[in-house]
């Protein structure tokens, strides 16, 4: 595709569902990011994925929360057992390499009620 | 934690005057990003200054790195309305194999 694009745009969830979210980035790219915006926030980082190496999971903020990266290309964020604290837009990145410019999807905006 | 911190946290201004927006940082760097965003949702990539160079340019956009400082700064000139969102430096660490790092960002308004 022309760019990073993320599935659902919007979902409300009631508490305690389990929710999954989509990224496909754009062909090619090796790296792939989530974040997580709060309102008037700035991005928290979730987690990282470069190529073949181990993600790095350092930020995300419990067990709670899963992803995964498929044969180097679509990734899935899981949140289990979703809390009102979740909701926030999740926003995924791609880049062609490590020290590139990421380009961004236009997120999703999870709704915990 | 976050590794860029911007100020101020808000910028109001008139059409036609210039921005500046300042980043401070903490750790090394390989390179430093700024980025755009409208209305809470993707952000833009506006322009990418890696760690040995001082200065570039991209339209009315003017950055800076000073790595003694560990500060970066955006200069948007001769603003215009449709400059109003958020700006948000990112931070690649020297190392690793970079990670971005945001900071919470910029809001500026450019009032016709």
């Amino acid at each position: 595709g022309a760019g990073v694009s993320q599935s659902p745009s919007n979902k409300v969830t009631e508490k305690g569902k389990d929710v999954e979210l989509r990224c496909d980035p754009i062909s090619g790219h090796t790296a792939l990011y989530w974040y997580r915006q709060s309102l008037g926030q700035g991005l928290e980082f979730l987690i990282y994925f470069q190529g073949n190496s181990a993600p790095d999971k350092s930020g995300l903020p419990s067990d709670r929360f899963s992803a995964e990266r498929t044969g180097g290309s679509v990734s899935t964020l899981t949140i289990q057992r979703t809390q009102q604290e979740d909701s926030a837009v999740y926003l995924c990145a791609s880049s062609l390499a490590t020290r590139t410019e990421a380009f961004f999807g236009q997120g999703t905006r999870l709704t915990v009620v | 934690s976050q590794q860029g911190e911007e100020d101020p946290q808000a910028l109001s201004i008139q059409e036609g005057e210039n921005a500046t927006m300042n980043c401070s940082y903490k750790t090394s760097i390989n390179n430093l990003q700024w980025y755009r965003q409208n209305s809470g949702r993707g952000l833009v990539h506006l322009i990418l200054i890696r760690s040995n160079e001082r200065e570039k340019h991209s339209g009315r956009l003017r950055v800076t790195l000073d790595t003694s400082k560990k500060s970066s700064s955006l200069l948007i000139t001769a603003s215009r309305a449709a400059d109003t969102a958020s700006y948000f430096c990112a931070t690649d660490p020297g190392g690793g194999y970079g990670k971005l790092t945001f900071g919470q960002g910029t809001i500026l308004t450019v009032h016709p």
